[in-house]
């Protein structure tokens, strides 16, 4: 596609919930990053992938949290058991090869935990 | 790892002042630096970079000094619209592995007001 599709664009669930949200890349693009942006904040890396793999994983935050990418282009992340503080933008963003020369950011999925 | 400060906002200015957005960081070598927007309702963009020392990123009238000696970034326009109202982020990424992970300052909000 012309750009990083993320859907939804906007997701409440209840405390306690599953989630998944998807990341549609620039068709080409080996990269592929997770970040989340809590409010008044810059984003916060959370996995990144290089083809299917997930060459860091430093960012997740516990193991509620889960990522794949099984074809090398779509990405789900999976959030179990959603906690109220999960609240946030999730961004996912794309690049040829890794991040050196900058990346491309979808609008991110505005998730809200009730 | 790599870091970026940068100043706190809100900026708060009238169309056609003077912009200066102030970005610091700490890094091994000489890495590419980035400053990234983010409109109202909208998803990050790369508004400019700069790849090495010495180098001026520019874009839509705003540019940027790669300065090694005072290790600094920061963002400069000569005359602000009320259409640069904005959150800017100024990154860079960090090479602790073979991530290239962006890593993100705080973030600063610019309200230009007509």
């Amino acid at each position: 596609g012309a750009g990083v599709s993320q859907t939804p664009s906007n997701k409440v669930t209840e405390k306690g919930k599953y989630v998944e949200l998807r990341c549609d890349p620039i068709s080409g693009h080996t990269a592929l990053y997770w970040y989340r942006q809590s409010l008044g904040q810059g984003p916060e890396f959370l996995i990144y992938f290089q083809g299917t793999g997930a060459a860091d994983d430093s960012g997740l935050p516990n193991d509620r949290f889960f990522a794949v990418r099984p074809e090398g282009s779509v990405s789900t992340l999976k959030i179990q058991r959603t906690e109220r503080g999960d609240s946030a933008v999730y961004l996912c963003a794309s690049s040829l090869v890794g991040g050196a020369n900058g990346y491309t950011f979808g609008s991110g999925t505005r998730l809200t935990v009730v | 790892g790599n870091s970026v400060t940068q100043m706190e906002g809100p900026v708060t200015l009238s169309e056609e002042a003077f912009l200066t957005i102030n970005c610091t960081y700490t890094a091994t070598g000489y890495p590419s630096l980035f400053w990234y927007v983010q409109y109202p309702g909208e998803g990050l963009q790369l508004l400019l970079k700069a790849t090495k020392a010495d180098d001026k990123g520019s874009n839509k009238g705003f540019e940027a000094t790669y300065r090694k000696e005072t290790t600094s970034f920061h963002l400069e326009k000569g005359s602000v619209q009320v259409s640069d109202s904005a959150v800017y982020f100024c990154a860079l990424p960090d090479y602790g592995g073979a991530t290239n992970k962006l890593i993100f300052g705080t973030g600063t909000l610019l309200a230009v007001q007509p």
